[in-house]
């Protein structure tokens, strides 16, 4: 069965700081998607990677795939607090099948 | 963009009653939906693909008499949580797929409380 791990489950980081929310699968992807959320509400999309050593960026918000298409990173830079919430990677295996999810990433912005 | 809509947007309701979920893709046809729970601080776990004109697929756990889904249309399925129990609350999420096209969009969610 496909596994995503997420790392870490929660993060709080000082307002300014960067960071990196890891998501690693044990097999190869088609693709992973980045959400955010905030608890009780919806998913907002941020970032859709699909290609090996794809990388994008929105904002002060990067992901990346890495060539083996398995791993893939969200960093963002010169966090805020309207950063703060929780972040879910999703697994594509084949372009035609749901998406599975990492537990996500709980981040904390202080000020 | 392609927007998903849920409705109810939350629902309170007793124990024993059943309680239907919409889910509809406003602006293209979608012949999967697929149907998620969500628990407080967990992550989103997959219950149901739901495929136009047929039957849902199950995943394993989840119990389909109890989760009763329809697909109708190309732009709509509902989720039906019969005899809904206490620990039948959740937020529940559909998704999306375009006819054509990978990308999955998500509704707002659900949420379901039942005393």
């Amino acid at each position: 069965s496909q596994e995503l791990e997420q790392s870490p489950q929660s993060l709080i980081v000082q307002e300014g700081k960067n960071l990196t929310i890891n998501c690693t699968s044990s097999k190869t992807l088609y693709g992973l998607y980045w959400y955010k959320q905030k608890y009780g509400e919806g998913l907002i999309f941020l970032m859709m990677l699909q290609k090996g050593g794809e990388e994008k960026s929105h904002e002060k918000i990067t992901a990346k795939l890495d060539e083996k298409k398995q791993q893939s990173s969200l960093h963002i830079t010169a966090s805020q607090p309207s950063h703060a919430g929780i972040y879910l990677c999703g697994a594509d295996k084949t372009g035609n099948t749901p998406l599975v999810f990492g537990k996500g990433t709980r981040l904390s912005v202080i000020a | 963009g392609a927007v998903v809509s849920q409705h109810p947007s939350w629902v309170i309701c007793k124990s024993g009653t059943s309680v239907k979920i919409e889910c509809r893709s406003l602006d293209f046809q979608a012949t999967t939906m697929f149907w998620y729970r969500q628990f407080p601080k967990k992550s989103l776990m997959l219950m149901a693909t739901s495929n136009e004109g047929s039957k849902a697929t199950y995943e394993q756990g989840v119990e389909k008499d109890k989760f009763l889904i329809n697909h109708a249309s190309l732009t709509l399925s509902t989720l039906t949580v019969t005899s809904a129990h206490p620990e039948d609350s959740s937020f529940y999420i559909c998704s999306a797929r375009p006819f054509s096209g990978s990308e999955q969009f998500f509704g707002p969610g659900t949420r379901l409380t039942v005393l």
